[in-house]
């Protein structure tokens, strides 16, 4: 069975700093590419961030670049998200997601929340 | 502000027959594959359709999906009140090297 579990959300003051994880099980991780996809609450759901199996290729949305970094340990079977500068607009739930050969998002873990205020 | 269009909201009686758009552009859904996602209330977003039309394995086949040029159709038959969700599309953007969805409808059943 398909696991991501994340983990790393908190309360944060604005300018502060996370490490978001996500820790994968159930099917070969080196093989997949990744991503995290936030919700701020209420609303709907925004891509954050791509990496390739190999990590050769990061995308990030225009929203995020600069701020976020991803990454991962694929001996650790685990996906990271550093995310700094934070802003009110960040708050949201981070959910990490595998993704098909045809850039489909397949499997979701339950999310980890991150709340920026002061 | 969402790249592909849905509709907000839609409704209809149990049993009945519901139909979702998802309108894009040819960067997205026009030149790559068409997703779908359910995410009922309190829970994480579900893969319900992928590569257009295809449904991963325990997803009811009273879901289906289509999609014509530029724009994509999620199809639910002999509606239940547990279909009471949110729906996503979802494709990939060739032109912004991202993924994007539309904003979300949300299915009520009366």
């Amino acid at each position: 069975e398909v696991q991501l579990v994340e983990s790393g959300g908190g309360l944060v003051q604005p300018g502060g700093s996370l490490r978001l994880s996500c820790v994968a099980s159930g099917f070969t991780f080196r093989s997949y590419s990744m991503n995290w996809v936030r919700q701020a609450p209420g609303k709907g759901l925004e891509w954050v961030s791509y990496i390739s199996s190999s990590s050769r290729t990061i995308h990030y949305a225009d929203s995020v670049k600069g701020r976020f970094t991803i990454s991962r340990d694929n001996a650790k079977n685990s996906l990271f998200l550093e995310v700094t500068g934070l802003r009110d607009g960040d708050t949201a739930v981070y959910y990490c997601a595998t993704m098909t050969p045809s850039l489909v998002l397949e499997y979701w873990g339950q999310g980890t929340l991150v709340t920026v205020s002061s | 502000q969402s790249v592909l269009t849905q509709p907000p909201s839609v409704s209809a009686a149990p049993g009945q027959r519901v139909t979702i758009s998802c309108s894009g552009s040819t960067s997205n859904i026009g030149n790559n594959y068409v997703s779908w996602y359910q995410q009922l209330p309190g829970t994480a977003p579900k893969l319900l359709i992928y590569d257009n039309n295809e449904r991963p394995s325990g997803i009811s086949d009273r879901f289906s999906g289509s999609k014509f040029g530029t724009s994509a159709t999620l199809g639910i038959t002999g509606l239940q009140t547990g279909d009471e969700a949110d729906y996503y599309c979802g494709a990939w953007d060739s032109s912004l090297n991202a993924v994007i969805f539309g904003g979300g409808t949300k299915l009520t059943v009366l």
